[in-house]
Formats: C-alpha cells, structure tokens, sequence
C-alpha cells in the first residue's frame, strides 16, 4: 500500500467554482501534514501546513481527519493561476509525497 | 534568509556518460538535504538524504550515488548513465529537528539519449 494516495484528477472547474480533493495516508504515526504545489515543469511548493483543528489561507482550506487518516483542501473561488498539481505531503519520519492532483480553472 | 541553488537547469547526456549535479544551500548551517527524481507525469521517488557531512542514506538502490563533501553541498552523481535516468531531479532542504516542509531547488531536467 503507498504511503500516501490522492485522486489523480483532472479537475476541471470554472473559475470562481470551489475544488475540493482529498489524500489518504497509511501510516498513522504521521506527525505532520502539508500541501504543496506544482506548476508544469517547476519545482513543488509549499502551500500551506495543515493542522490538526484544520486551517485556512485565504481562498484555501485544509484539513485533517486523523481517525479516518485522511487530509483535504478545498480551493474556493477558483482562480485561473490556482491550475496545477497539488501534492498531500505527511511525515512520519520523513516527508513522504503523494503523486498530486491536477486541477485546471477554465474561464 | 535561507535559498537553495541547484545546476544545470537542463542536460541531455548520452547513455553511458558520467554524471554530476550540484546543490548548494546558504543562510543556514546544518540542514538536512534531499535529493528527489521525478519521473515524467509520476510522483516524487526519494532517491538520498543527508543529516551531515559524509552522511548519505540511500532510500532506492540504483547506478546514482550522492555525496556531501560541505555542510551545505549536496552533489548527486553517476558513472554511468541509462535511459531510465531520464527525468527531473530536485534537491530540498529542510531544518534539522521538528516537522518542518522541504524547500526545493529549481530542479534539473535530465535527458540520457
């Protein structure tokens, strides 16, 4: 079983729709979470951390279900830049990368 | 404040040829380094990771090795290469300690012909 695994996608919304994908984890010795993503061709990058009481940063918002050991972040208002891969990332020792979600915000 | 630098951006070597890709990490001391390889439309594949100098782990036994000569130098290397080495290898960095995220460098697109 992988360590971490999401929903490939696409995701294909309107702009100003709200997205909201999930990734599960295995290991429940997972300490903490994030969401990282990736534009075509470039490097990840941080989003945001996700918490246990779960968090927002502006239009994103994450959060995290320990019992059923899930993460998901939900994107509202959907903007053309928010197309990308996003990665769910957690750590029970080191971080370990789910192979993302696509998302693509027609106009 | 901390950045990470990695080389060359691109690279198309011939099969069989040796291999040396350089990351350097400044405004912090003692950071553990990782180097990632990224298979085309796949996910992240930890490839090595350091918590010192001289300090390598490697997490997928292949024909790459890694060295950390500086604290903040990570060099991730082959004698030679095979087609299957083709894609985009990141190197990260991340504080010692804690659950902290990685940050990662630009990435070297990697293509063996």
């Amino acid at each position: 079983r992988k360590e971490v695994e999401q929903d490939p996608g696409p995701f294909n919304v309107p702009e100003g729709a709200t997205v909201a994908f999930n990734c599960t984890y295995s290991n429940s010795a997972s300490q903490s979470f994030f969401w990282y993503r990736q534009d075509c061709r470039k490097e990840p990058k941080l989003l945001m951390s996700v918490y246990s009481s779960g968090n927002e940063d502006g239009r994103f918002t994450a959060q995290l279900n320990r019992a059923s050991q899930y993460i998901s972040l939900l994107i509202r208002d959907s903007k053309l830049s928010d197309s990308a891969t996003y990665l769910c990332v957690v750590n029970p020792y080191r971080l370990s990368f789910g192979a993302g979600t696509t998302v693509t915000v027609r106009a | 404040s901390q950045t990470i630098h990695q080389w060359p951006a691109t690279l198309v070597q011939p099969v069989g040829s040796p291999l040396s890709l350089e990351c350097t990490v400044e405004g912090t001391s003692n950071p553990n380094l990782y180097w990632y390889r990224q298979a085309a439309g796949r996910g992240l594949q930890l490839l090595f990771y350091s918590v010192g100098i001289g300090q390598i782990s490697s997490e997928v036994p292949q024909n790459l090795s890694a060295s950390r000569p500086q604290d903040r130098q990570f060099i991730l290397s082959s004698k030679k290469l095979l087609l299957s080495d083709s894609g985009f290898y990141l190197c990260a960095w991340s504080p010692t300690g804690g659950n902290y995220g990685y940050t990662f460098g630009s990435g070297t697109r990697l293509t063996v012909v």
